[in-house]
């Protein structure tokens, strides 16, 4: 119950198409949850965040969809570019921890 | 720099032996977490750290692996007899306060290789 299970596990998209990550979770108690992104020989840094009382939240090409009574959500990158090629991290949280609970990771390729 | 700094970047050891890894977090940062990445997985939470005191070590994955921190500010993660399967990527994250919602920020890992 406390797992986020992410997919897919690779992911390649051409230059200027869309890239879209899923992640799912069974904990009704999370209302966090962040994207992170990591790029080869780097930590993780957070990306964007979204709180389970919106549907959806925007920042310039990175948009994070919700659906709450899926228990699902998933990050949605428009006019995908080779720069955005990384390892992208979903996580939740819940009040009352500190704790993030991780997926394991989508390994994004945008071709030129 | 004013990011999270770990040390060193890659460590090589044999099989038994002890290792050490530094972290550096941001400064005034008072929460601290350790995590694992193996080939393939997510990160793995090991251990929190609020100060100097660690409320939770749950994911400490045997009692091979200890932590500690000192001065509220360096923290320093100890693996003793390593194995094989501790070869990963320790990820040393930080955050202003442990509020879940305070960002955690990563240092770039130390990549461990047990032989």
């Amino acid at each position: 119950q406390q797992q986020v299970k992410q997919s897919p596990q690779s992911l390649i998209v051409q230059k200027g198409g869309i890239s879209i990550i899923n992640c799912a979770y069974e904990n009704t108690a999370f209302d966090y949850f962040p994207w992170y992104q990591q790029f080869p020989g780097k930590g993780p840094a957070l990306l964007i965040a979204i709180r389970p009382d919106v549907s959806e939240k925007k920042e310039g090409r990175f948009t994070i969809s919700f659906n709450k009574s899926a228990k699902q959500f998933s990050l949605h990158i428009m006019d995908s570019q080779p720069g955005d090629s990384a390892t992208y991290f979903c996580a939740a949280t819940f009040s009352g921890t500190y704790k993030y609970i991780f997926g394991t990771g989508t390994r994004l390729k945008v071709l030129a | 720099g004013a990011g999270v700094s770990q040390s060193p970047s890659n460590k090589v050891t044999e099989k038994g032996k002890d290792v050490e890894l530094r972290c550096d977090p941001i400064s005034g940062h008072t929460a601290l977490y350790w995590y694992r990445q193996s080939l393939g997985q997510g990160l793995e939470f090991l251990i929190y750290f609020q100060g100097n005191s660690a409320p939770d070590k749950s994911g400490l994955p045997s009692d091979r692996f200890s932590a500690e921190r000192t001065g509220g500010s360096v923290s320093t993660l100890t693996i003793q007899r390593t194995q094989q399967e501790d070869s990963a990527v320790y990820l040393c994250a930080s955050s202003r306060d442990r509020g879940r919602r305070d960002i955690q920020y990563f240092g770039a890992g130390t990549r461990l290789s047990v032989l």
